[in-house]
């Protein structure tokens, strides 16, 4: 089975509107954490956002939100306010298991969601 | 912080030759992390270090790959020796251990073996 799933190969956004990228995820830990990644044309891998599976409330940074229900195991980024330079894939990921020193530190990601934004 | 340096940016080689990846991850970082990008298979990790030490190879594809960490501002990965499905994006990350700190990649390597 897989651990993370990203249902949308590509999505269309309008610029300005909001976005959100699904990203269900499989585990039987009780601790992990979910990450989201961009990855623009030019290759590289930037982090988005993380949100800890004990977490309460969901994460923000900037733009970026992570829209996090434990119950249906579901980590959605959502991008308020579009802009053209959020065109890029989007990878959503998972870390099984306590983040410790020395722990185990494995990282799956998902297959990817391409959004363009549309002028 | 010149963040994880990876050499080099694009590499192309002849089949059966022997290739070596090299990465500097970011000082202070005690993970260091080599994955694969394909079209067809995503992003698969291949191995990774903590404190200099490989914790978890299962993901390096054959013999024909390794992967050493010397010290704590540099890592290899070799293919010896590469074969036109070796031909991919290889990145290296960085991280320091903590419940919230996403890797830091470098710009990958873009290998074709020809």
């Amino acid at each position: 089975a897989q651990k993370i799933t990203q249902t949308q190969p590509g999505m269309f956004v309008q610029e300005k509107e909001a976005v959100t990228l699904d990203c269900t995820y499989d585990t039987s830990d009780q601790s992990y954490g979910l990450f989201w990644y961009k990855q623009p044309s030019s290759g590289e891998m930037i982090f988005l956002i993380y949100q800890g599976s004990y977490d309460e409330q969901n994460a923000t940074e900037g733009r970026y939100s992570l829209n996090f229900q434990k119950a249906r195991k579901s980590a959605n980024l959502v991008i308020s306010a579009s802009q053209l330079g959020d065109s890029a894939m989007y990878f959503c990921a998972m870390r099984e298991g306590r983040a410790r020193a020395g722990g185990y530190q494995k990282v799956t990601f998902g297959t990817g969601t391409k959004l363009q934004v549309i002028p | 912080d010149a963040g994880v340096i990876q050499s080099p940016r694009h590499e192309v080689t002849e089949m059966g030759q022997e290739v070596t990846l090299r990465c500097k991850p970011i000082s202070g970082h005690d993970y260091l992390f080599w994955y694969r990008q394909t079209m067809m298979r995503g992003l698969e990790l291949l191995i990774y270090f903590n404190n200099n030490v490989p914790i978890d190879d299962s993901g390096m594809p054959e013999d024909r790959f390794s992967a050493k960490m010397p010290n704590a501002s540099f890592s290899t990965l070799k293919i010896q020796p590469s074969e036109p499905r070796d031909s991919a994006v290889y990145f290296c990350a960085s991280s320091l251990q903590g419940r919230n700190y996403g890797y830091t990649f470098g710009s990958g390597t873009r290998l074709t073996v020809v």
